[in-house]
């Protein structure tokens, strides 16, 4: 069973409006939660990197939050743009060596 | 600008071929990871390497090999490719002890196996 779950699997929205995606995770220790956006057909680019003592952090239009006690995060995405259609992937670490447990993604179509 | 850079972004490989599937790093990382992303199950750690000629099996290892001869540049190997390999396949690098470093990754190989 995946330890990295993501919701929903997909979602559409219209150009301007807020999403919020959701990830829970039973990884266990617990180092750091990443969001990461992947374009279609390119590698993973990170958004954020949280560690347990963080519940907030924002880059841009791009909120994520923690919850390390009900082990649940969420992204949030501000006045949405065409160009945040992506993949968009949350990965938990457990350890300080830097192995990553991914979840499956949110496919995220922003339409005009 | 930070760089992981694969070999290829396409390939087309026959049943049985040996295929070599190419990474390397700009950035003095310690780590290196190949990962396969499928559709609906994410990406999946299938070797990392910590150090020159240090591997260690990820979480689908079988039917792979690696090679890491120099710090910068860790090698995928399918000693005899075959359909369910069909795949994209997706290097990263980290600092040693990733705490909260960045991972970074590469563009991907998009492998097809016939």
């Amino acid at each position: 069973k995946n330890q990295v779950e993501q919701s929903p699997q997909s979602l559409i929205i219209l150009e301007g409006k807020n999403c919020t995606l959701q990830c829970n995770y039973t990884v266990s220790p617990f180092s750091n939660l990443r969001w990461y956006k992947q374009d279609t057909g390119r590698g993973p680019v990170s958004l954020t990197i949280m560690t347990f003592s963080e519940n907030t952090k924002s880059n841009g239009r791009y909120t994520a939050t923690l919850d390390a006690d009900t082990k649940q995060s969420s992204l949030h995405i501000t006045a949405s743009q065409l160009s945040d259609s992506a993949s968009y992937i949350c990965v938990v670490s457990a350890d300080s060596w830097g192995k990553l447990q991914f979840g499956a993604g949110t496919q995220v179509v922003v339409t005009p | 600008d930070v760089k992981v850079t694969q070999s290829s972004r396409y390939l087309v490989k026959r049943t049985g071929e040996k295929v070599f599937l190419e990474c390397v790093q700009d950035m003095d990382h310690e780590n290196m990871f190949w990962y396969r992303q499928d559709p609906g199950l994410g990406l999946r750690l299938i070797y990392f390497s910590y150090d020159v000629k240090m591997k260690e099996k990820g979480d689908i290892p079988e039917g792979y090999s690696v090679s890491r001869e120099k710090k910068e540049r860790f090698s995928l190997i399918l000693e005899s490719a075959s359909t369910n390999q069909t795949s994209m396949y997706l290097c990263a690098s980290s600092l040693l002890k990733g705490g909260t470093t960045e991972a970074f990754f590469g563009q991907g190989t998009r492998l097809t196996v016939v």
